[in-house]
């Protein structure tokens, strides 16, 4: 079975100041990994993911990801944090092969002071 | 309309009512999903859809009965509820069911039941 913890439900940074939002898989095959954010009254939507090419992912908005299989880690950075980033981040894996669904961790919110 | 919509966005019931959610997508894919967001939760998947086929059913609770009548929509009718269902009910969308496709997600349909 496939997991994802993230760290922390709550991160607090100062405009300007790296973000940084932790996720840790679990998964007994090679897995594909999604990082999401949800702003308040709408739905996900992608910010990157991982399926396998290089390690170092970018995404959307600024956002970039490394992926790092010896320490099952899928960690998202941001330089420079802007107040529009204040959202709910959310991590998920799936399956490399077959029809396997997503899983998606509990979510970080992510809080950006003036 | 662009991408996925959902209707209504808010919807209050009493344990007895009927009601149903309605997730319409513009995207031309065949997949479509529904999640259930809890408070302090991951998102959990309920129902998978494609090619009009119901393929994954998560024991989700019988007052919970999704339809799928054609590509472009899902309805999700709901009878008999308890308070514990009050969630942001998700629905989203994907080209197919391949590993790694992305998926595109609707605003929600935020139910309470009283």
């Amino acid at each position: 079975a496939q997991s994802v913890t993230q760290l922390g439900s709550h991160v607090s940074v100062s405009e300007g100041a790296l973000v940084l939002l932790r996720c840790n898989y679990s998964s007994s095959v090679p897995p594909y990994l999604f990082w999401y954010v949800q702003y308040p009254n709408q739905g996900l939507q992608l910010l990157l993911k991982y399926t396998s090419a290089a390690t170092l992912v970018k995404g959307i908005n600024g956002f970039e990801a490394e992926f790092k299989k010896s320490e099952t880690s899928f960690h998202l950075t941001k330089p420079s944090a802007h107040m529009s980033d204040a959202a709910e981040y959310f991590c998920a894996v799936t399956s490399f092969s077959g029809n396997t669904p997503l899983v998606f961790g509990k979510g970080t919110r992510l809080s950006v002071i003036a | 309309e662009t991408g996925v919509t959902q209707t209504p966005r808010h919807l209050v019931m009493g344990m007895t009512n009927k009601k149903s959610l309605k997730c319409e997508q513009h995207l031309g894919h065949n997949a479509m999903y529904w999640y259930k967001q809890s408070a302090k939760k991951p998102l959990e998947l309920m129902f998978v859809y494609s090619l009009e086929e119901r393929v994954e059913n998560n024991s989700v609770p019988s007052r919970f009965s999704p339809e799928c009548p054609n590509s472009s929509h899902l309805f999700l009718h709901l009878h008999t509820l308890q308070p514990e269902d009050s969630a942001l009910y998700l629905c989203a969308s994907s080209q197919d069911r391949k590993t790694g496709a992305e998926q595109y997600f609707g605003p929600g349909t935020r139910l309470t039941v009283t």
